[in-house]
């Protein structure tokens, strides 16, 4: 069984570039987690999908973050404008019926 | 609120020796407990889980936790250690009292292993 793909691996922007990260779930997992893991730090829940729909996103800064998943499957975040303390892993998660997380290999952000 | 305490920041341990990691937790109801470990420069690898029954719970890799209700306590063991467990651990607790299930992640504790 394939995991959950996020893509790239890393990232290298300017302050105040945007960026947009991938994700592809285990298949037939219907609920998606963006978390941001800062380094020293264990990771902070983003936004959460429920096939297409926003369960949670009570922690994503949405003044520059936002985040879809428009066929119930792969899903995209995007930063827009980027600032410093962006730098950091964001992880996909991905879940059956809401018990135990899958997590991809995350996509390392630096921000200059 | 809801909340994961992992009180040791980093751990080292000699290859061979016993492991404990630690793991206390602040939640309103039964929790779900959950340990992952993650390598350096991975994403988060699921050792073990707790949902409800036995307390004493077996995961991959050789690692046990025990769910202790009165100590608000999962913590992690591990009989003998070995080179390739040094990595970063997180203890995690979620539930159906969270909304969609989300985790809420201790700090993390890193584990070195001595030859």
């Amino acid at each position: 069984e394939a995991g959950v793909a996020q893509s790239p691996r890393y990232k290298i922007i300017e302050k105040r570039q945007s960026v947009a990260f991938w994700c592809n779930p285990i298949s037939g997992h219907a609920t998606l987690y963006w978390y941001q893991q800062i380094l020293g730090q264990g990771p902070k829940l983003l936004i959460q999908f429920q096939n297409n729909g926003v369960v949670d996103d009570s922690q994503l800064p949405k003044d520059r973050f936002s985040a879809e998943r428009l066929k119930g499957v792969d899903s995209t975040l995007k930063i827009q404008p980027a600032k410093l303390e962006d730098s950091a892993v964001y992880l996909c998660a991905s879940s059956f019926l809401r018990r135990e997380q899958y997590f991809g290999p995350g996509t390392r952000l630096t921000v200059t | 609120a809801q909340s994961v305490t992992q009180p040791d920041i980093h751990i080292t341990v000699s290859e061979g020796a016993s492991l404990e990691l630690r793991c206390n937790y602040s939640y309103g109801a039964t929790p779900y407990l959950f340990w992952y470990v993650q390598s350096p420069g991975q994403g988060l690898q699921l050792l073990l889980k707790y949902f409800s029954g036995d307390t004493l719970v077996q995961g991959i890799k050789g690692f046990e936790a025990e769910f202790k209700r009165s100590q608000s306590s999962f913590n992690l063991r591990k009989p003998s250690v070995h080179w390739s467990d040094a990595a970063e651990y997180f203890c995690a607790v979620g539930g159906p009292y969270n909304q969609g299930g989300k985790l809420i992640f201790g700090q993390g504790t890193e584990l070195s292993v001595k030859p």
